[in-house]
């Protein structure tokens, strides 16, 4: 099973505003990864997170690293009608070589 | 394109029968993931490859899942006896390094066993 949990699970929100999303863990991550997936496609990466702390960016959005290493968030600045996807956090933790991921956030946005 | 490119994208397969799925990583990726993508799920992870060696096998399902590798490019995802359980999204994802760098993903494969 799956360790990150994910919320919100769904968001339907109006084209231009903000949105937050965020992934937690029971265990410490080494490196917090996120993506977007499309219908019939594969996740692409968004961005890459290594440092507890670290906030990164990348255009509209922005990610970063919790502290406590059990937890990111992502936020979206002024959503467009082609961020509708679902939104994957992922993780390495100390365990193994395999990313764990989280139960995905859905967006959609209403033009 | 330079992407990582997977083969067929959709399968359908008696109960029983067997498949094989390909994967084609990025060029000089060192790393390849195989993942299943159950419907509404996030991918979890079957298999590793540093090249050609099969570092970690912890998440294939059962002794009826097998991955090669055997030139350290190519990977081959091999499910014998299908059964309905199996029906998934078989997802392939290459690495540059090691596993901790950036995993780029295929389009994946779908596969329904009926």
């Amino acid at each position: 099973g799956q360790q990150l949990n994910q919320s919100p699970q769904s968001m339907f929100i109006q084209e231009g505003e903000d949105v937050s999303m965020n992934c937690t863990s029971s265990s410490i991550f080494n490196t917090w990864l996120w993506y977007k997936q499309d219908p019939g496609e594969g996740p692409v990466l968004l961005i890459a997170l290594y440092k507890a702390g670290e906030l990164t960016s990348n255009g509209r959005l922005t990610a970063q690293f919790g502290i406590t290493r059990k937890d990111s968030f992502l936020n979206i600045s002024a959503s467009i009608p082609s961020d509708v996807g679902i939104y994957f956090c992922a993780g390495f933790d100390n365990a193994g070589n395999m990313l764990t991921f989280g139960g995905g956030t859905r967006l959609m946005v209403k033009p | 394109g330079a992407g990582v490119s997977q083969s067929p994208r959709y399968k359908v397969a008696k109960r029983g029968q067997d498949v094989a799925l390909r994967c084609d990583p990025i060029s000089g990726h060192v790393s390849l993931f195989w993942y299943q993508q159950a419907l509404g799920q996030g991918p979890e992870f079957l298999t590793y490859f540093q090249n050609e060696a099969q570092l970690d096998k912890s998440g294939l399902p059962s002794d009826r899942f097998f991955a090669e590798r055997p030139e350290g490019s190519v990977s081959t995802l091999k499910i014998q006896r299908t059964q309905q359980e199996d029906s998934a999204v078989y997802l392939c994802a290459s690495s540059l390094g090691n596993s901790y760098y950036e995993q780029y993903f295929g389009p994946g494969t779908r596969l329904t066993v009926t």
